[in-house]
């Protein structure tokens, strides 16, 4: 079975740029999520998809950050404009029925300069 | 609101002694309770989840977890560490609603000393 595809895996930026990350799920996956890793903390959820619909989005800077998830499939997650502090690993994962068993991608390491 | 304290967040252990990584959780519900590894540049990998009955769950490569709700804590240990252990280990909580949504803690850094 194929996991979590993520792209791409490294991306250097600068301040005010914007950028585009890549997420395809496990196939029958409904559930998606966008979680943010800085150095040194535990990943914290950005976006969670159930489908193509937003089940979660509190956390999100709606200012700066979107989503969106095309046919309950791939998702995108943008920034626009970055800011150093979104300097972070960002892990996509996706989920079958069974509570909690969430599968990670290798994630997208952004570096704001 | 749930959350997850996890206590230190580097333990450094000798390859053949006992590993413990502890976590305390806090929640209004009954918990949903996980264990994640992330080896160096990977995603997370999940070791062993506990949500109904026996509070003693065993995970992969050897590692265990009890739940003790007197406590809030879901302690992961292995009897024997091994050099392949050495990784970051997140502890997490959900709650029973469904919403699949995880909390995690900060992280611990397991180092294992030959």
């Amino acid at each position: 079975e194929a996991g979590v595809a993520q792209s791409p895996r490294y991306k250097i930026i600068e301040k005010r740029q914007s950028v585009a990350f890549w997420c395809n799920p496990i196939s029958g996956h409904a559930t998606l999520y966008w979680y943010q890793q800085i150095l040194g903390q535990g990943p914290k959820l950005l976006i969670q998809f159930q489908n193509n619909g937003v089940v979660d989005d509190s956390q999100l800077p709606k200012d700066r950050f979107s989503a969106e998830r095309l046919k309950g499939v791939d998702s995108t997650l943008k920034i626009q404009p970055a800011k150093l502090e979104d300097s972070a690993v960002y892990l996509c994962a996706s989920s079958p029925a069974r509570p909690g068993e969430l599968f990670f991608g290798e994630g997208s390491r952004l570096t704001v300069l | 609101a749930q959350s997850v304290t996890q206590l230190g967040s580097h333990v450094s252990v000798s390859e053949g002694a006992l590993v413990l990584l502890r976590c305390n959780y806090s929640s209004s519900v009954p918990p949903y309770l996980f264990w994640y590894v992330q080896y160096p540049n990977q995603g997370l990998q999940l070791l062993l989840k506990y949500t109904t009955g026996a509070t003693l769950v065993k995970g992969i490569n050897g590692f265990e977890a009890e739940f003790k709700k007197s406590e809030t804590s879901f302690h992961l240990t292995k009897p024997s560490a091994h050099m392949s252990d050495a990784a970051e280990y997140f502890c997490a909580v959900s709650d029973l609603r469904g919403a699949q949504k995880l909390v995690f803690g900060q992280g611990t850094r397991l180092t294992i000393n030959p």
